[in-house]
């Protein structure tokens, strides 16, 4: 089955402790992205990749990292989280133009973080 | 910058028909998307516009205007299965890895 994974769902964390939110797709995607889900503000991508090595920041990058060593996966680094980090974050993957329906992203489950 | 305005929400009643529109002021994207989430789910991909006109697919249509700066969404035979959030999305043509999505409509379906 066709899909992108997020580990964990949910995370409570204290302040400045780092974590690492996995995200792993399946499709043999080039392009991956992160975004976060706050409310009246929609989907605002934090990080993304071309492919392997090859990330640039999104809208709202200030906090996070973001490494692309293997094709299929993309974890989020929050070096040090704050409490303005609480939020609703979703990985997504697609192929890149000329490349099937790559105006189609598949979005991952979400993890909810809470940072206090 | 690119930036897309939608309503923050629509009410309707089974077997209505309701309009999502999305106003966009962006230049050259490749095409409008349109996303829906369940609450405490994921968004999921419905329609794509490449070009303008009307695109259908089964109970839902998209349509673009570029002229307009405008899309919408159409959901015909609403089912309450089809409350949730709708998001209208474009990618610039100058760089297609940044995607933008609208603010979001709520729509709430009642018996």
């Amino acid at each position: 089955e066709a899909q992108v994974t997020q580990n964990p769902r949910y995370l409570i964390t204290v302040t400045g402790k780092k974590l690492t939110v996995t995200c792993s797709q399946n499709m043999n995607h080039e392009y991956m992205s992160w975004y976060r889900q706050d409310p009246g503000l929609g989907l605002r991508q934090i990080y993304y990749s071309m492919n392997v090595e090859v990330t640039d920041k999104g809208d709202v990058p200030e906090g996070y990292k973001v490494s692309r060593k293997e094709k299929r996966n993309f974890p989020l680094i929050l070096e040090s989280p704050s409490p303005n980090q609480t939020s609703l974050y979703f990985c997504a993957s697609s192929s890149t133009p000329g490349q099937g329906h790559w105006y189609e992203q598949y979005f991952g489950p979400g993890t909810r973080l809470t940072v206090t | 910058g690119q930036s897309l305005e939608q309503p923050s929400e629509v009410t309707a009643v089974e077997g209505a028909i309701v309009q999502i529109n999305c106003t966009y002021q962006t230049s050259g994207f490749y095409g409008l998307s349109w996303y829906q989430q369940h609450d405490g789910g994921a968004p999921t991909f419905l329609s794509y516009n490449a070009l303008d006109g009307l695109e259908e697919t089964g109970r839902f249509s998209s349509f673009l205007s570029r002229s307009d700066s405008y899309g919408y969404l159409l959901l015909q035979e609403l089912q309450m299965k089809d409350s949730a959030s709708y998001f209208c999305a474009v990618r610039s043509r100058t760089g297609f890895q940044k995607l933008v999505f609208g603010t979001g409509t709520r729509l709430l379906v009642s018996p």
